[in-house]
């Protein structure tokens, strides 16, 4: 079974408009942490935001948040007033024993969403 | 700056050509690892690396090999390349805790 599913293969939104990108993920670890990275035509892995597993609140850094429902095992990613900018791939990925020094465990990613922003 | 650098940035080579990609980090991280990124794949660990002397498979090391000799160090060794790992190439590096993984450029590698 895959660890990270993002069922959205493909999106085109308009600027302006927001956009809900879609994560579920499948773990038994208690401590996890959950990621999303955007990757540009030009081929670098971007960090957006991060959820650890514990965390309460959800996540937010700037337009970006993350909608975390943790009985779900769902992490989407919300961009709010979307700009031409933001056309790219993006990945949700997991590391599980988040916080537990286990950073070599690595990232899963899912396969990834691409998102174009029409104007 | 914090920053990973990889070397070279693209590349192609012919089956059976050894190559070494270079990776660095300055941030006296003790976790690396290495990823490869295929259409419709995602990014998949290669090899990971907890410390000095210490490395693991991660889940696709066939036809890999990496070394850790020094901290900042941790170069991606293809011994006998083949078509099949023509492929987008990242290093990454994090502390124990993990916030974040910092990623380098990427490699574009091309075997023919």
């Amino acid at each position: 079974a895959q660890k990270i599913t993002q069922t959205q293969p493909g999106m085109f939104v308009q600027e302006k408009e927001a956009v809900t990108l879609d994560c579920t993920y499948d773990t038994s670890d208690q401590s996890y942490g959950l990621f999303w990275y955007k990757q540009p035509s030009s081929g670098e892995m971007i960090f957006l935001i991060y959820q650890g597993s514990y965390d309460e609140q959800n996540a937010t850094e700037g337009r970006y948040s993350l909608n975390f429902q943790k009985a779900r095992k769902s992490a989407n990613l919300v961009i709010s007033a979307s700009q031409l900018g933001d056309s790219a791939m993006y990945f949700c990925a997991m590391r599980e024993g988040f916080g537990l020094g286990r950073g070599a465990d690595g990232l899963t990613f899912g396969k990834g969403t691409h998102l174009i922003i029409q104007p | 700056e914090a920053q990973v650098t990889q070397n070279p940035r693209y590349l192609i080579t012919v089956t059976g050509k050894k190559l070494t990609v270079t990776c660095s980090q300055n941030m006296n991280h003790e976790y690396m690892s290495w990823y490869r990124q295929d259409p419709g794949l995602g990014l998949r660990q290669i090899y990971y690396s907890m410390n000095v002397e210490v490395t693991d498979k991660g889940d696709v090391p066939e036809g890999y090999k990496v070394s850790r000799k020094e901290k900042r160090n941790f170069p991606l060794i293809l011994e006998s390349p083949s078509p099949n790992q023509t492929s987008l190439y990242f290093c990454a590096s994090t502390t124990g805790l993990g916030h974040e993984q910092y990623f380098g450029p990427g490699t574009r590698l091309t075997v023919t």
